[in-house]
């Protein structure tokens, strides 16, 4: 059974900075491209960013773009968002999405995620 | 500009059939995309990918009371014989090389 698991979530401070986990199980991670998607308050699904199986590469949205930083550990099937800079419009649920494929560019399983709120 | 497009809100009746619409941007008609479902209070659910031929690929449990098919720049989900837990918003999602991109959602009322 697929099984992604946000961790790392929060309240805190404009201009702080946090790092969200996601502890992945049931298929071969390394082996799929995988995303982080946000979901403000009765607001609508907003891709942040994605990274290849082997995180040589990785893509940001404009709005975090310079900010956030994805990063992947296939050895501890873990996928990470380093946020910086945080500011009250990155409030929101963050979700963990597998790739479907090893590009990623469509996703099969999602995590149940995890709150940040940015408030001062 | 790579956008998905879709309409804000449908309904239809609980038995009866309901088909949602997402329109790819110009330019983009040829491009597949995914549906997913998001329960009230819940996480979103991959329910299908549908290709620019019309073809389409349901995810894991998914009951072939949900279908997809295409006509040019639009990518449809047709769900048959509407039950209660139907009742969620719907994104459909397409991508680029190095972007993702999601429809603002439909929020489907089952009546």
């Amino acid at each position: 059974e697929v099984q992604l698991l946000e961790s790392g979530g929060g309240l805190l401070q404009p201009g702080g900075s946090l790092r969200l986990s996601c502890a992945a199980s049931g298929f071969t991670f390394s082996s799929c491209g995988m995303s982080w998607v946000r979901q403000a308050l009765g607001k609508g699904l907003e891709w942040v960013s994605g990274i290849s199986t082997s995180g040589g590469s990785t893509y940001y949205a404009d709005s975090v773009r310079g900010r956030f930083t994805i990063s992947r550990d296939n050895s501890k099937n873990t996928l990470y968002l380093q946020m910086n800079s945080l500011r009250a419009e990155d409030t929101a649920v963050y979700y963990c999405a597998k790739g479907a494929t090893r590009d990623g560019y469509y996703f099969d399983y999602w995590g149940q995620g995890i709150l940040v709120a940015v408030s001062s | 500009q790579l956008v998905v497009t879709q309409s804000p809100s449908a309904s239809a009746s609980l038995g009866a059939s309901v088909k949602l619409t997402c329109t790819l941007s110009s330019g983009h008609s040829d491009y597949a995309i995914a549906w997913h479902q998001q329960q009230p209070e819940k996480g979103p659910r991959f329910l299908m990918k549908v290709n620019s031929d019309g073809s389409h690929n349901r995810g894991d449990g998914i009951p072939d009371r949900f279908s997809g098919s295409t006509s040019g720049a639009e990518r449809y989900l047709t769900i048959s014989r509407l039950q209660s837990e139907d009742e969620a918003d719907y994104y459909c999602q397409t991508w680029g090389t190095a972007i993702r991109v999601f429809g603002g959602g439909t929020k489907l009322t089952v009546l």
